[in-house]
């Protein structure tokens, strides 16, 4: 699975968006890019996932650049809720089994 | 749909001892994965489960293995505890393996401490 990198922290404030940014620049034609996000001393928790075309659910949109090589989660209303690490991972399509390799991920803090 | 269970929630040990925790899947997912994290090492994979055959594993010593139950239930044991397995260990679900796999369901996780 190709390798991702992300900033290490970032601050953002209730009520605004908070874009998430995170460079897959080796990523392959059949890997996938999936945000996770793990509420501390919780699970992780699975938000969003998409292979070229943007995608929006209830939680976020993701936006992935035309080359692939990078994305962006969009939390359009950050809460207070919403501080969290958030984990990029990228993850072959039609791959052997389930395993999701995480590497640091952004703390994210919301601040009022 | 009840989600990921995992118990206990909270376990003290100590060196040498060995310890299982138990997992139970979200009712119709197959598929049970093991994780370890740790501040210093992040989350990693520690092997996953299908239809009670292990189909992947990461890079961790035998000391600690699993097996999946009829039921999709699972249960991981580790041995001989040293200090360094001191860490919260999740347990995620998913419907099916491999290709549509990657939305995962964790679990709270155990929180092991060894002394």
């Amino acid at each position: 699975d190709a390798k991702t990198t992300q900033p290490t922290s970032m601050d953002c404030a209730e009520g605004r968006a908070a874009n998430l940014p995170c460079n897959h620049s080796t990523i392959s034609g059949n890997e996938y890019v999936y945000w996770y996000r793990q509420i501390h001393s919780q699970g992780p928790q699975y938000i969003i996932h998409g292979l070229k075309n943007n995608e929006t659910n209830e939680m976020a949109s993701l936006i992935i650049t035309e080359d692939r090589k990078s994305s962006t989660l969009i939390l359009p209303h950050a809460t207070l809720r919403d501080t969290a690490v958030y984990y990029c991972i990228v993850r072959v399509a039609e791959a052997a089994g389930n395993k999701l390799t995480f590497g640091g991920g952004t703390r994210v803090l919301v601040k009022p | 749909k009840a989600g990921v269970t995992q118990t206990p929630r909270y376990l003290i040990k100590t060196r040498g001892q060995q310890v299982t925790l138990s997992c139970s899947p979200i009712s119709g997912h197959r598929s049970v994965s093991w994780y370890q994290q740790t501040p210093g090492q992040g989350l990693q994979f520690l092997f996953e489960y299908f239809s009670e055959t292990q189909r992947n594993k990461g890079n961790f010593p035998g000391r600690f293995s699993g097996r999946q139950f009829s039921n999709s239930r699972s249960e991981m044991n580790v041995s001989t505890l040293e200090l360094g397995d001191s860490a919260l260990y999740l347990c995620a679900s998913s419907p099916s393996s491999g290709t549509g796999g990657g939305e995962q369901f964790f679990g709270p996780g155990t929180r092991l401490t060894v002394l």
